[in-house]
């Protein structure tokens, strides 16, 4: 029973560098969110999906991209690094959204550590 | 302007003593999650609370909200040092508090 998968775990890169980072879920849920947190901090919403082909900005989208072609995956592109994108990146599913009646937790990725320099 | 507030930041306490972690939130979503996250690892929830009044226990740890004072609280009985770790609370699933570090002291 897999989870939320998240690859790679660790990544250098340099300034200007781009970088995909993946994440997949085989619980079949339709929602999906790419966070980053900082040290010492809480997470930052950077982008979240509703169900396939359906994504919308969170709190910190700037210098990111997403896309949904799958419910299993939800990769995030980083296009030009900036130091200021050093930080550990978790995804998160969840059966459930907001705008239901019932809600449900959410299940995280182990993360990646990133560091550009 | 903080959606999400933790307070304390940081908590060292001695095992056998109870303590409650505070929770208060601005966002307009009444639905309040409480995750924890151990040194180097990934976040692992704890508790959903969906409704005013709502309190969930699960063996030392008990989780409350309340609503119309926009606040939840996360309270801790006779503290043990396996307890050592973040605990983060959520609004909704956008807006995460900076985490309380409670150590607990053998």
């Amino acid at each position: 029973n897999a989870g939320v998968t998240q690859t790679p775990k660790f990544r250098i890169l340099k300034i200007g560098q781009s970088m995909t980072l993946q994440c997949t879920q085989d619980m079949n849920h339709n929602y999906m969110y790419w966070y980053r947190q900082d040290p010492g901090m809480g997470l930052k919403l950077i982008y979240y999906s509703v169900g396939a082909g359906i994504t919308d900005k969170g709190e910190v989208p700037n210098g990111y991209n997403v896309s949904r072609s799958t419910t299993e995956d939800f990769p995030l592109r980083l296009e030009l690094a900036a130091p200021s994108q050093t930080s550990v990146y978790f995804c998160a599913s969840s059966s459930r959204g907001e705008t239901t009646f019932r809600s449900s937790p959410l299940h995280f990725g182990n993360g990646t550590r990133l560091t550009v320099t | 302007e903080l959606k999400v507030e933790q307070n304390p930041l940081f908590l060292s306490m001695q095992e056998g003593k109870n303590y409650t972690i505070y929770c208060n939130y601005s966002t307009t979503s009444d639905r309040l999650y409480w995750y924890r996250q151990d040194p180097g690892k990934s976040l692992e929830s704890l508790f959903v609370l969906l409704s005013n009044g709502a309190v969930k226990q699960e063996g030392r740890l008990m989780a409350s909200l309340d609503t119309k004072a926009r606040l939840s609280t996360l309270h801790i009985t006779a503290a043990v040092h396996d307890l050592s770790a973040t605990y983060f609370c959520a609004s909704n699933k956008f807006y995460f508090g900076s985490g309380t570090k409670l150590n607990v002291k053998p």
